[in-house]
């Protein structure tokens, strides 16, 4: 199937602690996203990636770091994970280019406890 | 600050009427202009996308832009239940910037 597939689908974790949400697409899409929907359905952007490129960082605690290894993937690497760090977060991949929506991946619910 | 916004509902429409949805957005210079649908506890899905002012319709779905007024709206024709969900707006921005920006979401129920 292609895809964009994101790993974990839940993660319960208590706070202080890193944990680490993949990400793999297969639509051969030269971008990829990670966004945090919190409580209220808001999704906000983090972080960009064109071609394993950094090109989008939004204000985001530098806890969080994306890693690419290559066009097809991008992670997302949590240290000293906090309560209000509690959201959905979602992958997304889309073609390069203004006038393409993206693929969005199925979601990581983290908890922190 | 570029905002896209919408009224967050929630929007309850009787079974086989019109559901209505809108958003209006900030930056002037916006090109793309998007739909999502997102079930609860599921990821958005991309349902329409529209780029010059008019109408595009697909199915029981139409898009609308009027990009003098900065506002975008979503009809959806003869409403079924399963189209209750959370109806996001997105917006790109200028050329060359590859962020989508988000409304904040419209929750729409389909009364049987």
């Amino acid at each position: 199937d292609t895809a964009v597939s994101q790993t974990p689908k839940y993660l319960v974790t208590q706070m202080g602690n890193d944990k680490s949400i993949k990400c793999e697409q297969n639509l051969g899409h030269d971008t990829m996203y990670w966004y945090k929907q919190d409580s209220k359905k808001f999704l906000k952007i983090m972080f960009s990636y064109n071609n394993k490129e950094l090109i989008i960082n939004e204000t985001v605690p530098n806890r969080f770091s994306p890693k690419s290894p290559d066009k097809a993937h991008l992670n997302l690497h949590i240290n000293s994970l906090e309560l209000g760090d509690s959201a959905v977060y979602f992958c997304a991949s889309r073609t390069t280019g203004t006038g393409y929506g993206y693929t969005f991946g199925s979601g990581t619910r983290l908890t922190v406890v | 600050q570029k905002e896209v916004e919408q009224n967050s509902g929630p929007l309850s429409v009787p079974e086989g009427a019109i559901a209505s949805l809108n958003c209006t957005y900030s930056d002037r210079g916006s090109q793309s202009f998007f739909w999502y649908r997102q079930y609860s506890g599921k990821s958005p899905e991309l349902i329409m996308s529209i780029y010059s002012n008019g109408d595009k319709e697909d199915g029981r779905f139409t898009a609308q832009l009027n990009k003098a007024s900065q506002y975008v709206s979503l009809l959806i024709r003869d409403s079924q239940p399963s189209d209750s969900a959370t109806y996001l707006c997105a917006v790109n921005e200028n050329f060359g910037n590859e962020k989508l920006t988000f409304g904040t979401g419209t929750r729409l129920t389909i009364i049987p």
